[in-house]
């Protein structure tokens, strides 16, 4: 099915390892994101790739890397994870950046 | 940056209501979209409309943008409209979409 796929769906990381979550999309959308989700809030953007080559700071960068490997895929990677990075994380998609958002289905992350 | 704020946080419908849902955003934006996250967390894109009036089966959205404000009203409500509301703003000067806090609905049998 045409989509944003994540890898993994589920991660329990000790802290202080690392890890790298994987997002691809296959509708050759320009623009992709990465959000992260905490109970009861809204989605905060982390980093975004407005086009291939190209990575920018969203709001709550702090803690985590990006790399936008082609058109079809931007990675997420945690160096050294802390409990304060649990949380729901949701890639995103879209041709240009104000509209037509498709969204992955989540990587639930726990740091313990 | 632009601030999104919804109301209500929580809403219980008995199946069959209607109800409106609000967003305010803090600052003119290009773009309004409105989201649905059902009980498994997918997301889904329901509407994007930085001005007027969209309809789409049930659900119908309205953004004043020179008031800074949109709405979403559902109407005859399903236990399948159950989940959590988002709306998004997006200011070009910024690139990106700024959430609100989500509207959770909870519809009943």
């Amino acid at each position: 099915n045409a989509g944003v796929t994540q890898t993994p769906k589920f991660q329990v990381l000790k802290t202080g390892q690392s890890m790298t979550l994987q997002c691809a999309q296959d509708m050759n959308h320009n623009s992709m994101y990465w959000y992260r989700q905490d109970p009861g809030m809204g989605l905060r953007l982390i980093y975004y790739s407005a086009s291939e080559g190209t990575t920018d700071k969203g709001e709550v960068p702090n803690g985590y890397n990006v790399s936008r490997l082609n058109k079809r895929e931007f990675s997420l990677r945690l160096e050294s994870a802390a409990p304060s990075q649990t949380s729901v994380y949701f890639c995103a998609s879209s041709p240009r950046g104000n509209y037509g958002y498709t969204f992955g289905s989540g990587t639930r992350l726990t740091v313990v | 940056g632009i601030q999104v704020e919804q109301s209500p946080p929580d809403l219980i419908l008995q199946e069959g209501a209607n109800s409106t849902l609000r967003c305010n955003f803090s600052d003119s934006v290009n773009n309004l979209q409105w989201f649905h996250q059902n009980p498994w967390g997918q997301l889904i894109n329901l509407f994007y409309i930085p001005s007027g009036t969209k309809q789409n089966g049930r659900l119908s959205a309205t953004t004043v943008a020179t008031e800074r404000y949109s709405l979403l009203y559902i109407s005859s409500s399903q236990t399948t409209d159950s989940g959590v509301y988002f709306c998004a703003a997006f200011k070009a000067a910024g690139n990106k979409l700024t959430f609100g806090g989500g509207t959770r609905v909870l519809v009943k049998p």
